[in-house]
């Protein structure tokens, strides 16, 4: 049973564009993390997100991306001007104590 | 820069005998590490977590941790090729250590394991 689940599956979307991820938690949690991982690399650390505030950030995560929880249970990673860079799995994470549980993943697609 | 190394293999293990796995990491002050395993175009799903030196076993997995030489583990004993898949290691290099702490974990690259039936 995953802790959250991710929508879109999958996102094709044009360069430039403004595209949202979502990410909804199965339960209460008070941590979520959002993290990428482009075809053949390693997962990386985009962003945290806690009481309704950025925690920590990585360098990847740029004036280019923004988080939010817009109605307290939706977690939303919005993109905007989506380069062809930015095409990869982004996975939204939750955790349980120390540990982190990933949700299924939106495969953006920027053409 | 903090940095989690792994061999990305292929690591090719026959079924049934013991796969090792292994990865090193940058950072000594770290206090958490995790085993993900991933199949291809699926997410990472969490096999272990060890917070201490020593072992720690989970029915086929037992995870290893020594700070010291800042090396971390995996042994999957009775292999099947079911556990053919991506395994990551990831490290929390951050400095909040309660509750999770929101801290974002850096992973290794992956090694490749391979179980010939």
């Amino acid at each position: 049973e995953p802790e959250v689940t991710q929508t879109p599956s999958h996102q094709v979307t044009q360069m430039g564009q403004e595209v949202i991820l979502r990410c909804v938690p199965i339960s209460n949690h008070l941590y979520f993390y959002w993290y990428r991982q482009i075809l053949g690399q390693k997962v990386e650390f985009l962003v945290s997100f806690y009481n309704n505030e950025i925690s920590e950030k990585s360098e990847i995560f740029d004036d280019q991306f923004s988080v939010e929880r817009p109605d307290g249970s939706n977690f939303t990673l919005k993109i905007r001007s989506t380069k062809l860079e930015d095409s990869a799995m982004y996975f939204c994470a939750t955790d349980r104590g120390y540990e982190q549980y990933f949700g299924p993943g939106t495969r953006l697609t920027v053409t | 820069q903090k940095e989690v190394e792994q061999n990305s293999g292929p690591l090719s293990v026959p079924e049934g005998a013991i796969a090792s796995l292994n990865c090193t990491y940058s950072d000594r002050g770290s206090q958490s590490f995790f085993w993900y395993r991933q199949y291809s175009g699926k997410s990472p799903e969490l096999i272990m977590s060890i917070y201490s030196n020593g072992d720690k076993e989970d029915g086929r997995f037992t995870a290893q941790l020594n700070k010291a030489s800042q090396y971390v583990s995996l042994l999957i004993r009775d292999s099947q090729p079911s556990d053919s898949a991506t395994y990551l290691c990831a490290v929390n290099m951050g400095e909040s250590y309660s509750g999770g702490g929101a801290d974002g974990l850096t992973f290794g690259k992956g090694t490749h394991l391979i179980i010939q039936p």
